[in-house]
């Protein structure tokens, strides 16, 4: 079945440290995957997605990615933290099975970052 | 400016009444999506829609309808048959490409009174 999992329910960093939120993935074939943010009271706001080509991927507000294939890995990544970058983030995977849903994603169960002054 | 509205943003509904969320996008996308978010527990899919007068149950469908009858709008109703409806309700819309991602509204918030 296509998944993935956020192991950490929240992490917390001070402002100006590098911060990673981890996602793994499990999939039929070559995995699509997405990063989305979640400010309090409002819908997702799309980060960065990988498709193909380039491991590490950029996306908005300073984020990164890196997907790694052995590891079916695709964890989020920030050079430097802002008290600003606090918020629920989710990695997601796109279906692509054959008969499956036309592109619906699964979404992980979230991970709340906290970025302390 | 392209997106999708959501309506309304906070909603109150009494026991054994059934109320209707309205969701609207002009982003000209095939496929909408209804999810339910609860504390700890992700984003769980209710319904989707490929494409206008067609719709498929997602994972928690019991105690919910949708129509599309328009491509531009997807609405939910949620129904008394819905023991435990107060939570957070996205709507989100797709090309349906796999190489796209959602676009999401900003959520209507649902409280049983």
């Amino acid at each position: 079945a296509q998944s993935v999992a956020q192991p950490e329910d929240q992490v917390n960093v001070a402002e100006g440290n590098p911060l990673t939120v981890k996602c793994t993935y499990s999939v039929s074939g070559n995995p699509y995957l997405f990063w989305y943010v979640q400010y309090p009271n409002r819908g997702l706001q799309f980060l960065l997605k990988y498709i193909t080509g380039d491991n590490l991927v950029k996306g908005s507000y300073g984020f990164e990615a890196e997907f790694n294939k052995s590891q079916t890995s695709f964890h989020l990544k920030k050079p430097s933290a802002l008290v600003s970058d606090s918020a629920l983030y989710f990695c997601a995977v796109r279906d692509l099975r054959r008969g499956s849903t036309l592109g619906r994603l699964y979404f992980g169960r979230g991970t709340q970052l906290t970025v302390w002054p | 400016d392209g997106g999708i509205t959501q309506s309304p943003k906070y909603l109150f509904r009494k026991e054994g009444q059934n109320v209707t969320l309205s969701c609207e996008q002009n982003l000209n996308h095939d496929a909408m999506y209804w999810y339910r978010q609860d504390p700890g527990q992700g984003l769980r899919l209710i319904y989707y829609s490929q494409i206008v007068n067609d719709f498929q149950k997602g994972d928690i469908a019991e105690g919910y309808s949708v129509s599309r009858e328009k491509k531009e709008s997807f609405p939910l109703t949620v129904t008394s048959a819905q023991k435990n409806p107060t939570a957070f309700y996205l709507c989100a819309s797709s090309m349906g490409y796999a190489n796209y991602g959602y676009t999401f509204g900003s959520g209507t918030r649902l409280t049983v009174v």
